[in-house]
């Protein structure tokens, strides 16, 4: 079945260093979706990628998603403390597969 | 507030005893999705729904867990026979299906069940 799998599990980096986590999908997406989640939140819709190739800008978050549509990459340029959180890709085929997440904590 | 809400946020209960959750979605939202989240885990997929249809439900989920959506507005999960291994968050989400590519899910504030 579609399984989304996401890397690095966590990432620890110093403010101002730079933060990328992967999304790769077993299957080929229609879309793939990014979800923010702070710690004891819920998950936040920060962006959806639905073209070949797609990169969209967010401030100092980047965006693509690959040209087979089978995998993708969030990048942070210059963290901050507030950028703390658990960023979830999600993929949709027919149903929307969550990956587990990039934990990503902040050195001020 | 116009966001998703749950209901309850809490549920401890017994091992055996049933439960049931309630979600309202966005009011103009006709998909609604329900999903079980674990610590350090993503949002697992449920089930979800098109208005009052049950359009999808994971083979994860077990005979123990229905849910409902009588009238295409709030949703209910139950589980009957609540076992340990069922304590987990669970998360409710809505979107509007407007015929295209966009889906964007607004997830409510979840409801966390401990199963002692």
């Amino acid at each position: 079945g579609q399984q989304v799998m996401q890397i690095p599990q966590y990432q620890h980096v110093q403010e101002g260093e730079d933060f990328t986590t992967y999304c790769n999908s077993s299957t080929t997406l229609s879309n793939i979706q990014w979800y923010k989640q702070r710690p004891g939140g819920h998950p936040v819709f920060l962006i959806q990628l639905v073209k070949s190739g797609e990169v969209k800008k967010q401030k100092r978050l980047t965006f693509q998603f690959g040209e087979a549509k089978k995998n993708s990459s969030l990048h942070i340029t210059a963290t901050q403390t507030t950028d703390v959180g658990t960023y979830f890709c999600a993929g949709s085929l027919n149903d929307m597969r969550f990956g587990a997440g990039t934990r990503l904590t902040v050195k001020p | 507030d116009t966001g998703v809400s749950q209901n309850p946020r809490h549920k401890i209960t017994k091992r055996g005893q049933n439960v049931t959750f309630r979600c309202d979605p966005i009011s103009e939202h006709n998909r609604l999705y329900w999903y079980r989240q674990t610590l350090g885990q993503g949002p697992e997929f449920l089930t979800y729904f098109q208005n009052e249809a049950q359009l999808e439900k994971s083979r994860l989920l077990s005979d123990r867990f229905s849910a409902e959506r009588p009238k295409g507005s709030f949703s209910t999960l139950e589980i009957q026979r609540t076992e340990q291994g069922d304590s987990a968050m669970y998360l409710c989400a809505s979107s509007l299906d407007a015929g295209g590519h966009t889906d964007t899910q607004y997830f409510g504030p979840g409801t966390r069940l401990t199963v002692l």
